[in-house]
């Protein structure tokens, strides 16, 4: 029972446009939504979080969006750079976290 | 602030030999966290500390895995024997007292990539 899902794998962005991340979720009692970025050999580094209350958060080039109706949020990335090609992870929060299985975001000049 | 410390990074084995992994949280960090992720996968909850003590470990296979932390600071997870379906990642992570601001926000160490032949 997959509770986090991110059905994109995978996506390739030019540099300076917009990358857009799903993920889609399933329980209405998640607490918190974090995103994570994760380079290869790397452990997941903390990128951005939103309260369950909420339905932005902004931080620099980073904003989530949270659709709690539709039980969705979305990772915005404006404008992409190189350096944000990753792993990224969604994952939510209720008295664990809950992992999505990730999206490989390729940013190209 | 120093960040989570895992040691080691790579080990291969043997099936049904153990291996043992350490992980130091960052200081003051209350909560301790191990992962495992399978590739592909997400990571996923082992085994929770709240200090010395255990909050969850309902997903630890527990006839061959075990955890402690020992004073409430690092921590050793162990496997015995391991299985080839135990080749994954393992990620170390801490967090800060339910009492502090973003006491949710989980910081990961670099993880230990277990190979079991």
């Amino acid at each position: 029972d997959q509770q986090v899902k991110q059905n994109s794998p995978s996506l390739s962005v030019q540099e300076g446009r917009i990358s857009i991340l799903n993920c889609d979720y399933t329980n209405s009692m998640f607490d918190y939504f974090l995103w994570y970025k994760k380079y290869p050999a790397e452990g997941p580094t903390f990128l951005i979080s939103i309260s369950s209350i909420k339905d932005k958060n902004e931080d620099g080039r980073f904003t989530v969006f949270l659709n709690k109706s539709a039980k969705h949020l979305s990772l915005h990335i404006v404008p992409s750079q190189p350096g944000d090609s990753a792993v990224y992870f969604c994952a939510a929060l209720v008295d664990k976290l809950i992992f999505g299985t990730g999206t490989r975001l390729q940013v190209f000049p | 602030e120093a960040g989570v410390a895992q040691s080691p990074r790579y080990k291969i084995i043997e099936k049904r030999q153990s291996v043992a992994f350490w992980c130091n949280p960052i200081s003051g960090h209350a909560t301790l966290y191990w992962y495992q992720q399978i590739l592909g996968q997400g990571p996923k909850l082992l085994i929770q500390f709240q200090n010395n003590g255990v909050v969850d470990d309902s997903q630890l296979p527990k006839d061959r895995f075990s955890a402690e932390r020992l004073k409430g600071v690092d921590s050793t997870l162990k496997i015995q024997p391991a299985k080839l379906e135990d080749s994954a990642v393992y990620l170390c992570a801490s967090s800060r007292s339910t009492t502090s601001g973003s006491w949710y926000e989980q910081y990961f160490g670099p993880g230990t990539r277990l190979t079991v032949t």
